[in-house]
């Protein structure tokens, strides 16, 4: 069974600094992979994909992928109040309709 | 309207209970989805239909049962649900079933069974 892992958290980050949120997965052949935003009683929002190993920018954002360590990671620079919330992260194989989700990083920014 | 709407957002229901929850996208997207989302667990992927035709069940209790009567509606219709069964429902659309297209969630139903 495929499984995606994220740490539950919660992830405090004082404001302006780097947060890190890490995500590792199970099955060797996936090859997209998302990263959603949920905050706290609202529906997830994507906000960055991944699909070749390296870094993608885009902002503050940036995932970061290594797929022969399957880690994925997402970074978010000066962190802002308005960024905490639950990370969920979600990988699927190519041409897939499933999304697989890990249970999601609970994070707080502290002013 | 825009993106993605989902009534009722809150239901209470009993166990014997027939209830339905409705779904409707109006981003002309192909592809629409239910989800499952309860505390603790990661979110599960109940049912996919691409224009119309369902392709994914991943073996979801006969008393959770879909209905896509066009591209733009979906439905869940509920009856005889299990206290377990309480959670946030989620629909979700894409332009196309190939999960590398952006999915766009709606904003849930909060379902609790009593």
């Amino acid at each position: 069974q495929k499984e995606v892992e994220q740490n539950s958290g919660p992830l405090s980050v004082p404001e302006g600094a780097i947060a890190s949120l890490n995500c590792t997965y199970s099955d060797r052949g996936s090859q997209s992979f998302f990263w959603y935003r949920q905050y706290s009683g609202k529906s997830p929002e994507l906000i960055m994909f991944i699909y070749s190993n390296g870094d993608k920018e885009d902002g503050r954002f940036t995932a970061q992928l290594n797929k022969a360590s399957q880690y994925v990671s997402l970074l978010i620079r000066d962190s802002q109040p308005s960024d905490s919330a639950t990370y969920l992260c979600a990988v699927s194989d190519f041409g897939n309709e499933k999304l697989t989700f890990g249970t999601g990083t609970r994070l707080t920014i502290i002013p | 309207e825009t993106g993605v709407t989902q009534t009722p957002r809150h239901l209470v229901m009993g166990m014997t209970n027939k209830k339905s929850l409705k779904c409707e996208q109006h981003l002309g997207h192909n592809a629409m989805y239910w989800y499952k989302q309860s505390a603790k667990k990661p979110l599960e992927l109940m049912f996919v239909y691409s224009l119309e035709e369902r392709v994914e069940n991943n073996s979801v209790p006969s008393r959770f049962s879909p209905e896509c009567p066009n591209s733009s509606h979906l439905f869940l219709h509920l009856h005889t649900l299990q206290p377990e069964d309480s959670a946030l429902y989620l629909c979700a659309s894409s332009q196309d079933r190939d999960s590398t297209y952006e999915q766009y969630f709606g904003p849930g139903t909060r379902l609790t069974v009593t």
